[in-house]
């Protein structure tokens, strides 16, 4: 049982560049969750998916896409990066949204030059 | 604006001592309120919760204080161990919507042996 896991780690992108965050977990879990981690900001959501098939913007969704491919994965996807979008970025996931306890995946630092 | 705050991004406490993280919040519509812990390259990992029809949340060293008054609740860890190093972030759920969390900025905390 891995939980959520993450793919790449790091990434360095130029400026411009797209590329696609994954993130899947094995836990059966209905909602998925993107967050953005800045330093002295804390975590902020990007997007969500509430369950299968449904996606929906969260605090920062500016510069970003995200695909609901299945119930286990939850890709994010940067068309054009761009330096702010230097970050750590976290995808979790929890049984229902009215659930409250998120288990998190290990994070991808991505670095835009 | 940051709707959960920690005020403190640092503090240091002897092994076997007390340690207290605070954690403000603005937004009275949060009923639900987490703290997570975080180790370097790894991501948040769930600790303990309290509802906001609890004032007290005891889990063996782990125990959550709530003051819905003051909109505000510490993390209180007795006796604090080396492994207890972590960035301590507080995060809280409006239980509407997307449900997603709210987080802190996030306390380092170091114990020393």
């Amino acid at each position: 049982n891995a939980g959520v896991t993450q793919t790449p780690k790091f990434q360095v992108l130029k400026t411009g560049q797209s590329m696609t965050l994954q993130c899947a977990q094995d836990m059966n879990h209905n909602s998925m969750y993107w967050y953005r981690q800045d330093p002295g900001m804390g975590l902020r959501l990007i997007y969500y998916s509430a369950s299968e098939g449904t996606t929906d913007k969260g605090e920062v969704p500016n510069g970003y896409n995200v695909s609901r491919l299945n119930k286990r994965e939850f890709s994010l996807r940067l068309e054009s990066a761009a330096p702010s979008q230097t970050s750590v970025y976290f995808c979790a996931s929890v049984w229902r949204t009215m659930w409250n306890e998120q288990f998190f995946g290990p994070g991808t630092r991505l670095t835009v030059l | 604006d940051q709707q959960v705050k920690q005020n403190s991004p640092s503090l240091s406490v002897q092994e076997g001592r007390i340690s207290i993280l605070n954690c403000d919040y603005t937004n009275s519509m949060f009923d639900y309120f987490l703290w997570y812990k975080k180790y370097p390259a790894e991501g948040p990992t769930f600790l303990i919760s309290i509802s906001s029809i609890k004032d007290k949340n005891e889990d063996g060293r782990f125990t959550v204080f709530l003051n819905k008054s003051a909109k505000h609740l510490s993390l209180h860890i007795v006796p604090s161990q080396p492994g207890d190093s972590a960035v301590y972030f507080c995060a809280a759920n409006p239980q509407t919507g997307a449900n997603n969390l709210f987080f802190g900025t996030g306390t380092r905390l170091t114990v020393i042996p």
